[in-house]
């Protein structure tokens, strides 16, 4: 159990259209990442916050935002949905001891 | 420029064999840390190994085992005594920094043979 959780798990949504990907973990860690995958690919970080109040850029910004008002939720937002923003999302936190992150399930995102 | 590169896109091993996956990476923060995970076809991200670039042991964890060679920028994986559960996509990842951000490499696809 990586301790993050992630919803919803599955959504299509139509071009323009805008939603939010919720990410919650339980073990009170600062540091929380969002990624994207194409399918069969590494991921690619787009967002992360070292602590409540605090967010930075990561490789692939572009057309998300996100926001960490309490330390355990970390929601990514989506705005006027593309097509290129068709994958699977991941949210992570770092592990409580060491460097490593743990993922949550994934939320498997197409746009059409 | 790619900080991780992994060559091999798939990979076929024979159930109870060894295999070695590998990993390269660029870097010149003299602080680092390389990752492997491992993603079945369920999809999740399993966190398998970690080595510091100031660790002067190559990490093992079971079966998985991270041959360092830092003057190569290499970090290989091993997993020894292949099982038919290990057949999954593994990725090699690189932390620099005090953020802990991950640079992931495109992965190798494991399919091991009974």
């Amino acid at each position: 159990n990586a301790g993050v959780t992630q919803t919803p798990k599955f959504r299509i949504l139509k071009i323009g259209q805008s939603m939010t990907l919720q990410c919650a973990q339980d073990m009170n860690h600062n540091y929380m990442y969002w990624y994207r995958q194409d399918p069969g690919m590494g991921l690619k970080l787009i967002y992360y916050s070292v602590g409540a109040g605090i967010t930075d850029k990561g490789e692939v910004p572009n057309g998300y935002n996100v926001s960490r008002s309490t330390t355990e939720d970390f929601p990514l937002r989506l705005e006027l949905a593309a097509p290129s923003q068709t994958f699977v999302y991941f949210c992570a936190r770092r592990a409580v001891t060491g460097a490593e992150q743990y993922f949550g399930p994934g939320t498997r995102l197409t746009v059409t | 420029a790619q900080k991780i590169t992994q060559t091999q896109p798939g990979m076929f091993v024979q159930e109870k064999e060894a295999v070695t996956l590998d990993c390269t990476y660029d870097t010149s923060d003299p602080s680092y840390g390389l990752f492997w995970y491992k993603q079945p076809s369920s999809g999740e991200m399993i966190f398998l190994i970690y080595q510091g670039s100031y660790d002067q042991q190559n990490a093992t964890e079971g079966r998985y085992s991270l041959n360092f060679q830092k003057a190569r920028k290499s970090a290989n994986l091993v997993i020894s005594a292949s099982q038919l559960g290990d057949s999954a996509m593994y990725f090699c990842a690189m932390r620099e920094g005090d953020d802990y951000k991950l640079s992931f490499g495109a992965g190798t696809t494991v399919t091991v043979r009974a």
